[in-house]
Order: structure tokens, then C-alpha cells, then sequence
């Protein structure tokens, strides 16, 4: 079955400085990966994906990811914090290749420090 | 319609109580998904529908929780005599077969 841990509930940074929020993830088939970022009040908002196409995937508002094979990660990166990056990150794999039903993790919550 | 849509967007009730939420989705989407996310954690899958039929339901965690999708288009979900444990935001998506899924701004649900 398919799971990902999301490794540390808050994270905080500096404005300016690098964002890196970690993903886990448990598959039994190549995953398609996700990451959602939820604003205060907000729906979620797709960040990024990986379909099995570059490992390096590049997202909205600057966001990229790396999936790893060997790691089993796919790590959250932004080289550049902004005080508007400030929200509630999800990474989330899909369950089965055949359906679009995704299995998300517990969650990071990004804050960024002045 | 141009995004999803969840309604209401807060809905206090009493323990016991029933409750409807109501989902309209993106109007080109044939599938749809229910989610319950509790405070602090991530969205929890309920059930889907690719267009009115129901294929897995396997996360509604009783059986007074329901969903129905009558002709393909908005769904509701409906949590008869609601406990306090119910009490979380209940997001909405939907998308095109396996593709992206649009969330919607989610309905929060308390039981006192």
C-alpha cells in the first residue's frame, strides 16, 4: 500500500534563506508524486508533480523537487524564502495507477521569519 | 462552474444532529473525491465517483457517513447523527479521469 511521511510538522526559516521540507514516501508500484500547498482559508493547491518523466520537477512560485528512487524522497526545495511562501505543505502519493485518488501526509507548516 | 464549490463553508451543529454538505465541481470533471482532514493533519480520502457511480467508498469511517452523486455532477455528503468526533473541514476535489484534482475551499464542520 502506499504511504508518505512528511518529516517535521513546522519549519521555520529566514525571508531570503532556503526552504527544504521533507517527503517520504512507501510504494509498491513507480509512484506519481504530488505536492499541494494550502493557504490560510484556502483549497489545495497543486505545487508540483512527478509522473515518472525528470526526476527534477520544477513547480509554481519558484518551488522544485527531486524524486529519488534510491532515497525513496522527494524532497521540498525553494532556494529563496518569501514571507508570502508562508502556508501548509502536503505531499501526497497516488494510490494506484488507475485512479486519480491520492494518500497525503500529516503535513508541514512553513513559517517565514522576517 | 469555473472552480469547485463546497457549501457551507462552516456548519455548527449539536451532537446527534443531522448534516449535508454539498459539493459542486468543476462542470468538465468527471470525477470527484471527498476528503476529511482533522486539525493538524493531512486530508484523509473518504470515497470517489467517476460521474455517478460510487467505485470506492472504502475510507467513509461509518456507516453514518454517505455520499451520492445522483447525476454525475454535484455530490453531497451526508453525516447522520453526528458525534463530536466528525468534527474536522471536509474538502471536495475534482478532475478529469486520473488527472490533477481542483480542490475546493472546503466545508468546516464542528459538533458540540
Amino acid at each position: 500500500a502506499q504511504s508518505v511521511t512528511q518529516l517535521g510538522s513546522h519549519v521555520s526559516v529566514s525571508e531570503g534563506a532556503l526552504v527544504l521540507l521533507r517527503c517520504n514516501y512507501s510504494s509498491s508500484v513507480p509512484p506519481y508524486l504530488f505536492w499541494y500547498v494550502q493557504y490560510p482559508n484556502q483549497g489545495l493547491q497543486l505545487l508540483l508533480k512527478y509522473t515518472s518523466a525528470a526526476t527534477l520537477v520544477k513547480g509554481i512560485n519558484g518551488f522544485e523537487a527531486e524524486f529519488k528512487k534510491s532515497e525513496t524522497s522527494f524532497h521540498l526545495t525553494k532556494p529563496s524564502a518569501h514571507m508570502s511562501d508562508a502556508a501548509e505543505y502536503f505531499c501526497a502519493v497516488r494510490s494506484s495507477s488507475n485512479t486519480g485518488k491520492l494518500i497525503f501526509g500529516q503535513g508541514t507548516t512553513l513559517q517565514v521569519k522576517p | 462552474g469555473a472552480g469547485v464549490s463546497q457549501s457551507p463553508r462552516y456548519k455548527v451543529t449539536k451532537r446527534g444532529q443531522d448534516v449535508t454538505l454539498r459539493c459542486d465541481p468543476i462542470s468538465s470533471h468527471a470525477t470527484l473525491y471527498w476528503y476529511q482532514q482533522a486539525l493538524g493533519q493531512g486530508p484523509e480520502f473518504l470515497t470517489y465517483f467517476n460521474y455517478e457511480a460510487q467505485p470506492d467508498k472504502s475510507g467513509l469511517p461509518s456507516d453514518r457517513f454517505s455520499a451520492e452523486r445522483p447525476e454525475g455532477s454535484i455530490s453531497t455528503l451526508t453525516i447522520q447523527r453526528t458525534e463530536q468526533r466528525d468534527s474536522a473541514m471536509y474538502r471536495c476535489a475534482s478532475s478529469r479521469q486520473t488527472g490533477e484534482l481542483f480542490f475546493g475551499e472546503g466545508s468546516r464542520l464542528t459538533v458540540l
